[in-house]
């Protein structure tokens, strides 16, 4: 399929574990995003990656969490030392460019993971 | 970075239209308003975007005032497959972040 992919779909793990969690964004696309959604809650904002350029990681909450990009392919979320806090579904969107105001972001169908 | 609000939930049924009202009363100049759907288990997905006025595609619509301190989605015609979440956004140029707020639950009935 052309759509963005994300694996694993689940996760189960350990507190105190690290997992990795990867995007495999639409090709051709400059522009990758990470988002994170709690149960019931709306999307959060965690790091955005545009061709070359340094990421912009304001939305990371806490240096527990990393994120990794291979030039406009494929990325992974790392996230140490995890906590029950950090269970949610982990989204990847790409885009063609980096201006929301006019290439709408596509999305993957999330990893949903879940700290014991 | 404009706020939006919109409601939380919204009941509809087969083949009626649904109009979604978001506020977003402190919308900057170069800010555009994008809407989302999400179904359960799913990313969201792009449904329409707009600046100002009218905007109609084969999905929805999409309709600005003037002022801009509003917008309404309208879906004509729903069917039980467009229950989902609805989310209100509005996009500046701030390097390709969206921020979500809790989004419209649109539920529709037979």
């Amino acid at each position: 399929g052309a759509g963005v992919s994300q694996s694993p779909s689940n996760k189960v793990t350990e507190k105190g574990k690290d997992v990795e969690l990867r995007c495999d964004p639409i090709s051709g696309h400059t522009a990758l995003y990470w988002y994170r959604q709690r149960l019931g809650q709306g999307l959060e904002f965690l790091i955005y990656f545009q061709g070359n350029s340094a990421p912009d990681k304001s939305g990371l909450p806490s240096d527990r969490f990393s994120a990794e990009r291979t030039g406009e392919s494929v990325s992974t979320l790392t996230i140490q030392r995890t906590q029950q806090e950090d269970s949610a579904v982990y989204l990847c969107a790409s885009s063609l460019g980096g201006d929301s105001r006019v290439q709408p972001q596509h999305f993957g169908d999330g990893t949903r993971l879940s700290i014991l | 970075l404009a706020k939006t609000t919109q409601p939380i939930s919204m009941d509809s049924y087969e083949g009626q239209e649904v109009n979604i009202t978001c506020s977003h009363n402190n919308i900057a100049t170069n800010d555009y308003i994008t809407w989302y759907q999400q179904f359960p288990s799913q990313g969201p997905r792009f449904i329409i975007q707009g600046y100002k006025t009218k905007v109609t595609n084969e999905v929805a619509s999409l309709f600005i005032p003037a002022d801009r301190k509003s917008s309404t989605l309208s879906l004509p015609r729903v069917s039980l497959s467009d229950t989902a979440v609805y989310y209100c956004l509005v996009a500046g140029n701030q390097g390709g972040k969206l921020i979500f707020g809790q989004g419209t639950e649109l539920s529709v009935k037979p």
